[in-house]
C-alpha cells in the first residue's frame, strides 16, 4: 500500500540545520507531488514546501524562503527536507505528505497520505 | 494569504449522535477545501477533498458541504474513533497553503 516513512526525531542546537528524510513505497515516486507541513507542539498545521520528485522543481512557503531546502534521491524513492539556521520556533513534528494524483503542480493541493511524522527539537 | 477559522474550538458530543463543524475562509476558496482527522499522536488524515468529496476508505457518516467562503463537516453517528481534532484546508489560493486552527471533537 501507499506509505510514506519518515527519519527520526533529531535534537539540534540553535543555528544549525537539519535534514529530513521521507522515504515513499506503494506508487510511483514521480508521479505525484511532495509536500512538506509542520506542527509545532500543542499547534496546528503550517505549509512548508513543495516538490515535483520527477523534475526537481520546487516551491516555498515565503515564511521559510532562503532557509529551506526540498531535494530528492529518486533512486532511492526518497525526499528530504533541509532547514538551516534553527530557532527554538522551528521545534515541531515534520510530515511529508502526498499531493493529488494526476497532478505534479504546486497549486490547487490537497494531501494524501501523511507520513509519520519527525519531531525535530531546537534546544541549546 | 488566506486565513481560515474554524468553530467552535472545542465540541462535545455523544456517541451515536451528529457533530457539525464549521470552517471559515476570509476570502471565497470556490470549492477548494479539504478536511483531515487527527487522533492524538498520529498524523493527519485525508477525510474530505474538493468540499464533499470522500477520500478513499472514509465511513459514509462523514459529508462536506459549503462553497465560497462557509464550509461544514458533518459527521451524522459519532463512533469512538471519531473523539479527535478536525482541521479544514484551502488550496485554492497558493501559495501558502492555509489551515484552521481545528476543532477538537470531544465526548460528552
Amino acid at each position: 500500500q501507499v506509505q510514506l516513512v519518515q527519519s527520526g526525531a533529531d535534537v539540534k542546537k540553535p543555528g544549525a540545520s537539519v535534514k529530513i528524510s521521507c522515504k515513499a513505497t506503494g506508487y510511483t515516486f514521480s508521479s505525484f507531488g511532495l509536500h512538506w507541513v509542520r506542527q509545532a507542539p500543542g499547534q496546528g498545521l503550517e505549509w512548508v514546501g513543495w516538490m515535483n520528485p520527477g523534475n526537481a522543481d520546487t516551491a516555498y512557503s515565503q515564511k521559510f524562503q532562503g532557509r529551506v531546502s526540498i531535494t530528492r534521491d529518486t533512486s532511492a524513492r526518497t525526499a528530504y527536507l533541509e532547514l538551516s539556521s534553527l530557532r527554538s520556533e522551528d521545534t515541531a513534528v515534520y510530515y511529508c505528505a502526498r499531493g493529488p494524483p494526476g497532478w505534479l503542480r504546486p497549486e490547487y493541493n490537497w494531501f494524501d497520505p501523511w507520513g509519520q511524522g519527525t519531531l525535530v527539537t531546537v534546544s541549546s | 494569504e488566506i486565513v481560515m477559522t474554524q468553530s467552535p474550538a472545542t465540541l462535545s458530543v455523544s456517541p451515536g449522535e451528529r457533530a457539525t463543524l464549521s470552517c471559515r475562509a476570509s476570502q471565497s476558496v470556490s470549492n477548494n477545501l479539504a478536511w483531515y482527522q487527527q487522533r492524538p499522536g498520529q498524523a493527519p488524515r485525508l477525510l474530505i477533498y474538493d468540499t464533499s468529496t470522500r477520500a478513499t476508505g472514509v465511513p459514509a457518516r462523514f459529508s462536506g458541504s459549503g462553497s465560497g467562503t462557509e464550509f461544514t463537516l458533518t459527521i451524522s453517528s459519532l463512533q469512538s474513533e471519531d473523539f479527535a481534532i478536525y482541521y479544514c484546508q484551502q488550496y485554492d489560493n497558493w501559495p501558502p497553503y492555509t489551515f484552521g486552527q481545528g476543532t477538537k471533537l470531544e465526548i460528552k
